[in-house]
């Protein structure tokens, strides 16, 4: 059974402040993504990583893929209200026929 | 932006009515999928589809069936529900030969 484990488990922070969110498995994954759910809603994909080392940036957002593929991060630069919420790493592993593995996801909250 | 769909958005019913959660999507996706999650925990599939006439149990045992009679639609139903089956259920998509999956917004549902 592949496991992803995300940590922190829960993270306030206050606005302005820089924060990463760790997603790591001892299993390789052929893709990762990322997705932020809010409250009463489904997830929103944020990004898919393909390849060992990748970084990807998304405004302030930058999701690094480990070289081994089995790890990644996400990085926020200047934290803003809204982007609290739910964000979940989700993982493609081969011979999973395209299933996702997800993590337990970390709960951020940014305080004004 | 994923065009996938959930009815209803809320549900509350008392114990031994029988529903159907409904999910469309119109992006021509071949994969479908449905997962269980309790407000701030972890996703759980409970069914997944890779084509018409296609269905298949996933990792969390559940008393709901699926059918998928057509490609863009992928309904759940609950022939008698209970208290223990109040939860989130999200639908989801995906292509063939990506992992990426895209979410419907979810349908709240409390069974008294």
């Amino acid at each position: 059974t592949q496991l992803l484990e995300q940590s922190p488990q829960f993270l306030s922070i206050q606005e302005g402040e820089n924060l990463t969110v760790y997603c790591n498995s001892s299993s390789v994954f052929s893709s990762l993504q990322w997705y932020r759910q809010e409250p009463g809603e489904g997830p929103v994909l944020l990004v898919t990583v393909v390849t060992g080392g990748e970084v990807k940036k998304l405004k302030r957002l930058t999701f690094q893929f480990g070289d081994a593929r089995k790890d990644s991060s996400l990085h926020i630069t200047a934290a803003q209200p809204g982007d609290t919420g739910l964000y979940l790493c989700a993982g493609v592993s081969r011979g999973s026929n395209y299933k996702l593995t997800f993590g337990k996801g970390t709960l951020l909250t940014v305080n004004p | 932006e994923a065009d996938i769909y959930q009815t209803p958005r809320y549900l509350v019913i008392g114990t031994g009515k029988k529903i159907t959660l409904e999910c469309s999507q119109t992006m021509g996706h071949d994969k479908m999928y449905w997962y269980q999650q309790d407000p701030g925990m972890e996703l759980h599939l409970i069914h997944y589809s890779y084509g018409v006439n296609s269905t298949e149990k996933g990792d969390l045992s559940s008393e709901s069936t699926v059918s998928r009679i057509r490609t863009e639609h992928f309904p759940l139903t609950l022939e008698s529900a209970r208290p223990s089956h109040t939860s989130q259920y999200l639908c989801a998509s995906s292509v063939s030969s990506q992992g990426t999956q895209y979410f419907g917004p979810g349908t709240r549902l409390l069974v008294l």
